[in-house]
């Protein structure tokens, strides 16, 4: 199984602050890799499909980028709304796999 | 407007089956690989299961592989998901997936005595 590993597992941000997060894959999975959003007591969201292009509707404060094993979201100013976990996932091969997930909070 | 419902999630003893259901509106089910995906409570997602758009390829994470069955009908819009010989670690909230872009609100499914 191709292994996801997230991080961090936490970070605590500013609204206005730029935040990074990156996966890193076991194996080399092209941009096979999708960006997500979860909210407490709520369905995950999908954000970013191959690694970089984003799904209609999400803010382009969203950024994704990468190939092969290193990926990385960007979230360029964080806003209020953005103060979730998000979590990476690889669709190269099966079985599809998650990263552990990154809680943003608020500082 | 895109919605996944699942339903028939609830209690059941080790041992038990379960099946759970997923209605889908606004998108083109038939097009679409449709994906299970869990969440036990406090931990992070598992993909467990996913069909191809005419049901004829199923996929399967391997601790489920034997006791979970895949199915779709694209007349009625609906996935579902069978589960036999229910375990304590299959405890989860169970979501809905089109191509891992649409999700639903997920039902949850507890097996214990």
């Amino acid at each position: 199984d191709i292994q996801m590993t997230q991080s961090p597992s936490s970070l605590s941000a500013s609204v206005g602050d730029r935040v990074t997060i990156t996966c890193r894959a076991s194996q080399n999975i092209r941009n096979d890799v999708g960006w997500g959003q979860q909210k407490p007591g709520k369905a995950p969201k999908r954000l970013i499909y191959g690694a970089s292009s984003l799904l209609s509707g999400v803010p382009s404060r969203f950024t994704g980028s990468g190939y092969g094993t290193e990926f990385t979201l960007t979230i360029s100013s964080l806003q209020p709304e953005d103060f979730a976990t998000y979590f990476c996932l690889q669709y190269n091969s099966y079985p599809r796999t998650f990263g552990q997930g990154t809680r943003v909070e608020i500082k | 407007e895109v919605q996944l419902v699942e339903s028939g999630g609830g209690l059941v003893q080790p041992g038990e089956s379960l099946r759970l259901s997923c209605a889908a509106s606004g998108f083109m089910f038939s097009n679409y690989w449709m994906d299970w995906v869990r969440q036990a409570p406090g931990k992070g997602l598992e993909w467990v299961a996913n069909i191809n758009e005419d049901g004829s390829q199923k996929y399967y994470v391997d601790s489920v592989k034997g006791r979970f069955t895949i199915s779709r009908d694209n007349a009625r819009s609906s996935l579902y998901l069978q589960m036999n010989s229910l375990r304590a670690d299959d405890t989860a909230v169970y979501y809905c997936s089109g191509r891992l872009d649409y999700w639903g609100q997920g039902v949850l499914v507890t097996v214990s005595s």
